[in-house]
């Protein structure tokens, strides 16, 4: 298996801007995780999803970060406008249900001017 | 809520040194419990876990029990590495508990010097 796929890897910006960050997760996996990692606050889970429909989002930090999961293969992140504090490592993480072994993206690193 | 308490780093060793570092954990249910390794520039990823008091999970040479009675799940190893330097998490999952996924620890980052 190709394992969870994320893009764009790099992703510099301007203040402002929107940015979308992708992930594929592994097939057959029904659990989809996003998380923040920076070196202030560590790891932080933002959203996930069990069968395409978000559990819980109350890591989400505010209105300008949205996530859709469309169907089982396929979610975003979405952050507009971004700000320079959003500058992160963005991981995508799936599994075989909610409790189960995780598996981690090789992660977004997001740099916002 | 559930959480999961680890030592505070950064752990600098020598190579071939002992390692363990400590995690504990509260829970309301029977968590099943993990580690995490992430190497520099990467994702985390499962090193090792055990579903159940006693279990010993192991891989890679790095091993941990659960243990019920102390809450604890601390990793060791015996003959640390220069491509262990990593960050390492321990994380747990509470089926009975109010909270649906995986809770992480803060991490504890390892380097080992040669």
């Amino acid at each position: 298996d190709a394992g969870v796929i994320q893009s764009p890897r790099h992703e510099v910006t301007e203040m402002g801007q929107e940015v979308t960050l992708r992930c594929k997760p592994i097939s057959g996996h029904n659990s989809l995780f996003w998380y923040r990692q920076t070196m202030m606050r560590g790891l932080e889970l933002l959203i996930y999803f069990n069968n395409n429909v978000p559990i819980d989002d109350s890591g989400m930090p505010e209105d300008r970060f949205s996530a859709k999961m469309p169907n089982a293969s396929f979610s975003t992140l979405k952050i507009q406008p971004s700000e320079p504090r959003d500058s992160a490592v963005y991981f995508c993480a799936s599994s075989q249900g909610s409790q189960e072994t995780q598996y981690f993206g090789p992660g977004t690193r997001l740099l916002v001017l | 809520g559930d959480s999961v308490t680890q030592m505070e780093g950064p752990v600098t060793l020598s190579e071939e040194a002992f390692l363990t570092i400590n995690c504990t954990y509260t829970a309301t249910g029977y968590p099943s419990l993990f580690w995490y390794v992430q190497y520099p520039g990467e994702g985390l990823q499962l090193l090792l876990k055990a579903t159940k008091a006693d279990d010993k999970g192991s891989n890679k040479g790095f091993e941990a029990t659960y243990r019920k009675e102390t809450t604890s799940f601390h990793l060791e190893k015996g003959s640390v590495q220069v491509s262990d330097s990593a960050v390492y998490f321990c994380a747990l999952s509470d089926p009975g508990g109010s909270q649906g996924n995986l809770i992480f620890g803060k991490g504890t980052k390892l380097s080992v010097k040669p």
